[in-house]
């Protein structure tokens, strides 16, 4: 978890409601990322960044945006939230390049629970 | 869907016999990586193998991979009640920048 720290790291909220997670990161990697983890489907990618101002989507990005003003915070939305996206939300980051530099580093997660 | 998939989903073992897990994925790869996460924590990276490399090796852990099949192993020897976790693997499919996990394998090791 060193250099990546995500908050909250706990947040309840209503159906219906804004919320925004932060990553923030020491390491000045190019590359950020934003991951949902649940019960039988394993880690699936959100968004991700390939550097200040430029995203994409992910797997399961329907609900979420994302904003990336800085280099060092990476910023998840959830517009509305649902009961669906009730989940454990990390955000991860790797350097620029190929082979071991694919490394993905992970922060600690927020556990998300809409009600 | 997932480009990779862990075999078994849960394995149980002794302190001290060897685990094994297996990954297998449907596209072709540049590298594979495996990640370990202890419960209520962030993954961690274990180990990178390329996708011209058949074997790697890293203190107790040995990973194999098999293009041909596409497929990978990860054999923990000698394994320690701190070996419970969850293992996953992931593959770039032939991304430089974006990885795909798994669903992850749940071992538990017995004291």
């Amino acid at each position: 978890d060193a250099g990546i720290t995500q908050s909250p790291r706990h947040k309840v909220t209503e159906t219906g409601t804004p919320v925004t997670l932060r990553c923030h990161q020491t390491e000045n990697h190019r590359y950020m990322y934003w991951y949902r983890q649940d019960p039988g489907h394993g880690l699936r990618l959100i968004h991700y960044s390939y550097g200040v101002k430029d995203t994409d989507k992910g797997e399961v990005s329907d609900g979420y945006s994302v904003s990336r003003s800085k280099t060092e915070d990476f910023l998840l939305t959830l517009e509305s939230a649902t009961s669906s996206q009730t989940s454990v939300y990390f955000c991860a980051i790797s350097e620029e390049g190929g082979g071991a530099r694919k490394t993905q580093y992970f922060g600690p997660g927020t556990r998300l629970l809409v009600l | 869907s997932q480009q990779g998939e862990e075999d078994p989903q849960a394995l149980s073992i002794q302190e001290g016999e060897n685990a094994t897990m297996n990954c297998s994925y449907k596209t072709s790869i540049n590298n594979l990586q495996w990640y370990r996460q202890n419960s209520g924590r962030g993954l961690v990276h274990l180990i990178l193998i390329r996708s011209n490399e058949r074997e790697k090796h890293s203190g107790r852990l040995r990973v194999t991979l098999d293009t041909s099949k596409k497929s990978s192993s990860l054999l923990i020897t000698a394994s320690r009640a701190a070996d419970t976790a969850s293992y996953f693997c992931a593959t770039d499919g032939g991304s430089n920048y974006k990885l795909t996990f798994g669903k992850g394998t749940l071992l538990t090791v017995n004291p």
